[in-house]
């Protein structure tokens, strides 16, 4: 079955420290991947996309993502974090065919330490 | 700019009450879904829409049901509310076959007493 996994639910990094983010996923062809970011009592906002080509993908607020079809992953890194960046993030996958289903991980919060 | 807009943003049932929640999109996008959120669940596909006057179920479809009659609009309904569909539900479009991009709404947080 199509899915998409995160393996850390909290994460914790200092305010200047990198970040990597990790995501699976399990699509029997290349699927499209995504990250969304969600801060507190928000809706969710789109960071990247990845659908071909280049693997590594560059998004909004200075975050990345790297596409790895050898381990399945996709994920998602800053060098520097800043403290704004604390918030929930998803990473989620739609197949390459247009069935329809939007998959999403369960989500990774990150708390930035000052 | 509305993009995805959810009605209502709050609402408070009572167990056995009923209920739906609208989603409306203006982007003319063909997809819309229906997810629900809960801590450490992520967003969960309840039931989603590839075009107008259809719909599928998602990953967790049971207790709602949903209607597409119009492009811009996606319905959620609750026939009889239960405590554990206490929840926020979101609501998204999405450009297929183009990006593939989804557009969120703001959520509804719903709580089932």
């Amino acid at each position: 079955a199509q899915s998409v996994t995160q393996p850390d639910i909290h994460i914790t990094v200092s305010e200047g420290a990198s970040l990597e983010l990790r995501c699976n996923y399990s699509y029997g062809a290349t699927p499209y991947l995504f990250w969304y970011v969600q801060s507190p009592g928000q809706g969710l906002q789109l960071l990247l996309k990845y659908f071909s080509g280049d693997t590594l993908v560059q998004g909004i607020k200075g975050f990345e993502a790297e596409f790895k079809r050898s381990q399945s992953s996709f994920n998602l890194r800053k060098p520097s974090v800043h403290w704004s960046d604390a918030a929930e993030y998803f990473c989620a996958g739609h197949g390459s065919s247009n069935t329809g289903k939007l998959i999403f991980g369960q989500g990774t919060t990150l708390q930035v330490k000052p | 700019n509305a993009g995805v807009t959810q009605t209502p943003k709050f609402r408070v049932l009572k167990t056995g009450q009923s209920m739906t929640l609208l989603c409306a999109q203006d982007m003319n996008h063909e997809y819309m879904y229906w997810y629900r959120q809960d801590p450490g669940m992520g967003l969960r596909l309840i039931h989603y829409s590839v075009g107008e006057g259809t719909t599928a179920k998602g990953e967790v479809p049971d207790g709602y049901n949903v209607s597409r009659l119009k492009k811009q609009n996606f319905l959620l309904g609750l026939e009889s509310a239960a405590p554990s569909q206490t929840s926020v539900y979101f609501c998204a479009s999405s450009n297929i076959p183009g990006t593939k991009e989804a557009f969120f709404g703001q959520g509804t947080r719903l709580t089932v007493v």
